[in-house]
């Protein structure tokens, strides 16, 4: 059973679409993180969110923390070819521990 | 700036073989972790140490080991290897206290395992 869950699990839009990514969690988490991920390559972090309710934009990506920790949502605005990647959301399991547990991802597709 | 480098960026064995990864941590990070990810799914923890000592285990089977040695480079050895072991190894590194913020991820190294 995954602690987070994403969906859509795939994306599939053409250029210049707009789109939102969720990650959802019956359990709240002290932070958040997401990465983008490309074909063969690790995973790149792009934003940590921590505080309830707190939003963080980065160009045309908009990352929200739910006002209960419990969840949080990415999106791009006019998306580009360039945006095509598997998108993982991530939160650390506990408090005290280091080990990060990541969502099942979502693959998106931007066509031109 | 240096990042997590890891090494070889492929390997390919047989069954049976063992395998050797390496990773390099980021400067002045003191703990390590290693995701296994199959392919089309999300990384799955293996294990991680800080300053040298085994700090969280995730699913790591028992035929695979890991150490931390004192410059801080990881190594994740696997022995009798098997058909579901292919897979990208990726290791990453932060510093305590401080992973929540978010891991520096290497680019993994492939295994192929035949």
């Amino acid at each position: 059973t995954q602690l987070l869950e994403q969906s859509p699990q795939f994306l599939s839009i053409q250029e210049g679409e707009n789109l939102t990514v969720y990650c959802n969690s019956s359990s709240v988490f002290s932070s958040l993180q997401w990465y983008r991920q490309e074909p063969g390559e690790g995973p790149v972090l792009l934003v940590t969110v921590v505080t309830g309710g707190e939003v963080k934009k980065l160009k045309r990506l908009t990352f929200q923390f739910g006002d209960a920790r419990k969840d949080s949502s990415l999106h791009i605005t006019a998306a580009q070819p360039g945006d095509t990647g598997l998108y993982l959301c991530a939160g650390p399991v506990s408090d005290a521990g280091n080990m990060l547990t990541f969502g099942g991802g979502t693959r998106l597709m931007v066509k031109p | 700036a240096a990042g997590v480098i890891q090494s070889p960026r492929h390997l390919i064995k047989e069954k049976r073989e063992t395998a050797t990864l390496k990773c390099y941590p980021i400067p002045r990070h003191d703990t390590v972790y290693w995701y296994q990810q199959g392919p089309g799914q999300d990384p799955q923890f293996l294990i991680s140490f800080y300053e040298k000592m085994q700090s969280d285990k995730g699913s790591i089977p028992d035929r695979f080991s890991a150490q931390q040695f004192s410059d801080y480079h990881s190594e994740l050895n696997m022995s009798s290897l098997e058909l579901g072991d292919s897979a990208l190894y990726f290791c990453a590194s932060s510093l305590a206290g401080l992973a929540h913020v978010g891991y520096t991820f290497g680019s993994g190294t492939r295994l192929t395992v035949v």
